[in-house]
């Protein structure tokens, strides 16, 4: 089946815009997870979602950052006023959940590009 | 604070012999572990896994090992190829925790022909 996608692949702005970024999970999946991978460094976790579970938003940098799931599925990460280090691949990943024997391991999309000039 | 820790950045091994990634946690809560594999322009995808309660887990030529008592993981590849030529993250999740992975900053292995 379709993995997870995310939309777009690349994306420049300007510092101080708002940028919504897309992630389509893999049908069936019932949690999601957003993290960034800035140059050089692993990942870092943003937000999860598990069902229709209050999301876990402890990873999120600041209050600029926000993020929505809608019905179950499709995630939007909200970036506002950007800044420069903001600059990063952002990571979309689902995975069965914590009722589901391979709970842990988490499919990830190819990423969003983000560069904030 | 980085509670899971590659320490070699890069690794370079020829075609046909072992390449051994390691990883350092600092967490004892943490009981599952995982490693990644990211090519450029792709996320990350899953490798192999192994629990606290166990010390080896294999899958073809990949073995991950798991030293409790010294937080330590490694990561076996034999026989290396230079299609494994990669970056490698490993992962640490608490059992029962709410999913989120806490990932090294990766090592990026080289398999020369």
């Amino acid at each position: 089946g379709a993995g997870v996608s995310q939309s777009p692949s690349n994306k420049v702005t300007e510092k101080g815009k708002d940028v919504e970024l897309r992630c389509d999970p893999i049908s069936g999946h019932t949690a999601l997870y957003w993290y960034r991978q800035s140059l050089g460094q692993g990942l870092e976790f943003l937000i999860y979602f598990q069902g229709n579970s209050a999301p876990d938003k402890s990873g999120l940098p600041s209050d600029r950052f926000s993020a929505e799931r809608t019905g179950g599925s499709v995630s939007t990460l909200t970036i506002q006023r950007t800044q420069q280090e903001d600059s990063a691949v952002y990571l979309c990943a689902s995975s069965f959940g914590l009722g589901s024997n391979s709970k842990y391991e988490q499919y990830f999309g190819p990423g969003t590009r983000l560069t904030v000039t | 604070d980085q509670q899971v820790k590659q320490n070699s950045p890069s690794l370079s091994v020829q075609e046909g012999r072992i390449s051994i990634l390691n990883c350092d946690y600092t967490n004892s809560m943490f009981d599952y572990f995982l490693w990644y594999k990211k090519y450029p322009a792709e996320g990350p995808t899953f490798l192999i896994s192994i629990s606290s309660i166990k010390d080896k887990n294999e899958d073809g030529r990949f073995t991950v090992f798991l030293n409790k008592s010294a937080k330590h993981l490694s990561l076996h590849i034999v026989p290396s190829q230079p299609g494994d030529s990669a970056v490698y993250f490993c992962a640490a999740i608490r059992e029962g925790n709410t999913g989120k992975l806490i990932f090294g900053q990766g090592t990026t292995l080289q398999v020369k022909p």
